[in-house]
């Protein structure tokens, strides 16, 4: 069982739609959330970051995290077609470990 | 300002060559990270390099292996390639303080083929 878990999609939608991503997760341990964007043939772009749970908002993007559940979302409002890229959510834990531990990204179609 | 640059962008080797990868990080960070990402699938932790030092590694094999700068920027060396290093290998750089945290800023990736 991978530790990080997301839906592959991929995931279409209408242009102005709301779009929810969610991740699972088991390891009790990690205490920071992100969700990175990553288009096609780039690198990753950090979107949202969160510490420990509760919700985040900037623009048209909302972050939650669950920690009693292991369950974290990002949702989109008013989608676009530029929205269009594959969402990786990503983890790391307050203990001296450095890496991310990402999953494996949902791919996300916003058609016009 | 400069985000992190990866070069080259694009190569091709054949099993058992060697490989060589270059990262300069974002201006005023200090920290490099490396990940490998498969088709398809999320990066995978790599190692990440701190006052030119290795501070952590993950799960690869000593055929990886790496150098940080005193300017910060690093490389990535792969010998004996396999098959299975064919992947998009991404640099992100980030504050020694925060580099914990998840603020990583990546870069376009350096995309090997292994033939």
């Amino acid at each position: 069982q991978k530790e990080v878990e997301q839906d592959p999609g991929p995931l279409s939608v209408p242009e102005g739609a709301i779009v929810s991503l969610n991740c699972t997760y088991s390891n009790s341990a990690f205490q920071y959330f992100m969700w990175y964007r990553q288009y096609s043939r780039k690198g990753p772009e950090l979107l949202m970051y969160t510490y420990s749970s509760g919700n985040k908002e900037d623009g048209r993007f909302t972050a939650q995290v669950d920690k009693s559940s292991k369950y974290i979302s990002l949702f989109i409002r008013d989608s676009q077609p530029s929205d269009s890229a594959t969402y990786l959510c990503a983890m790391s834990g307050r203990d001296s470990s450095y890496k991310l531990i990402f999953g494996s990204g949902t791919r996300l179609l916003v058609r016009p | 300002d400069a985000g992190v640059t990866q070069s080259p962008t694009h190569l091709i080797k054949t099993r058992g060559q060697q490989v060589t990868l270059r990262c300069s990080p974002k201006s005023g960070h200090d920290t490099v990270s490396w990940y490998q990402q498969a088709l398809g699938q999320g990066p995978q932790f790599i190692f990440q390099y701190y006052e030119e030092e290795e501070r952590q590694r993950g799960n690869f094999p000593d055929r990886f292996s790496g150098h940080q700068f005193p300017n910060y920027s690093s490389e990535l060396n792969v010998n004996a390639l396999l098959l299975g290093d064919s992947a998009l290998y991404l640099c992100a750089s980030s504050l020694g303080t925060s580099a914990n945290t998840g603020e990583l800023f990546f870069g376009e990736g350096s995309r090997l083929t292994v033939l």
